[in-house]
């Protein structure tokens, strides 16, 4: 109950493409959704985060959708540029939890 | 404003030593979180520290495994008799506010732990 389960393991998209990362959880007490975006050998950093009572949350490239009914959520990065290779992880927390769930990341390679 | 800054960066460790990785949370930030990150594996929630509290441990192995964040200093996160299944990267992140979902958590650059 308290995993996100986060797929694909690894995407490679062509410059200029969308690149699109799933998660999905089961824990209904989860209130909290955001993405961080990790580069070697550096620490996470928050990238966008979403709570349940909207759909979709857009922040320049980076969008997340959000169905609450199929409990599962997405990042879509249009426009993928090279600079965007990086590893994307989905996480999600309870109202007024003491952590943040992550899922298993997604190796992204953006081709030029 | 420095970031969160985790030292040593790197660490070699052989069977049954201690290692200790610390933590400075960002100037202000009371609230400090340690995972722990495996090879292609996500973040795995360890301990979360308030100044002198410790508030929830709920991550942390049974044994061997402890953390302090005194009223001074920085957060330590102790590991004692080191096996080689501890070898990963430890992250320490900070938050100005209490709890996970109330804003963003400021990782550090992480503490990679190599046991021979």
């Amino acid at each position: 109950q308290q995993q996100v389960k986060q797929s694909p393991q690894s995407l490679i998209v062509q410059k200029g493409g969308i690149s699109i990362i799933n998660c999905a959880y089961e824990n209904t007490a989860f209130d909290y959704f955001p993405w961080y975006q990790q580069f070697p050998g550096k620490g996470p950093a928050l990238l966008i985060a979403i709570r349940p009572d909207v759909s979709e949350k857009k922040e320049g490239r980076f969008t997340i959708s959000f169905n609450k009914s199929a409990k599962q959520f997405s990042l879509h990065i249009m426009d993928s540029q090279p600079g965007d290779s990086a590893t994307y992880f989905c996480a999600a927390s309870i109202r007024y939890g003491n952590k943040l769930v992550f899922g298993a990341g997604t190796i992204l390679r953006v081709k030029s | 404003n420095a970031g969160v800054m985790q030292n040593p960066r790197h660490l070699v460790r052989r069977r049954g030593q201690e290692a200790r990785l610390r933590c400075s949370p960002m100037k202000g930030h009371s609230h400090v979180y340690w995972y722990r990150q495996l090879p292609e594996e996500g973040l795995k929630f360890m301990v979360y520290l308030q100044k002198e509290n410790i508030i929830d441990e709920s991550g942390m192995p049974k044994e061997r495994f402890s953390a302090e964040f005194p009223k001074e200093g920085p957060s330590i996160l102790r590991i004692q008799q080191v096996v080689r299944g501890d070898s990963a990267a430890y992250f320490c992140a900070s938050s100005p506010y209490r709890g996970a979902d109330t804003g963003e958590l400021f990782f550090g650059e992480g503490s990679r732990l190599t046991v021979l």
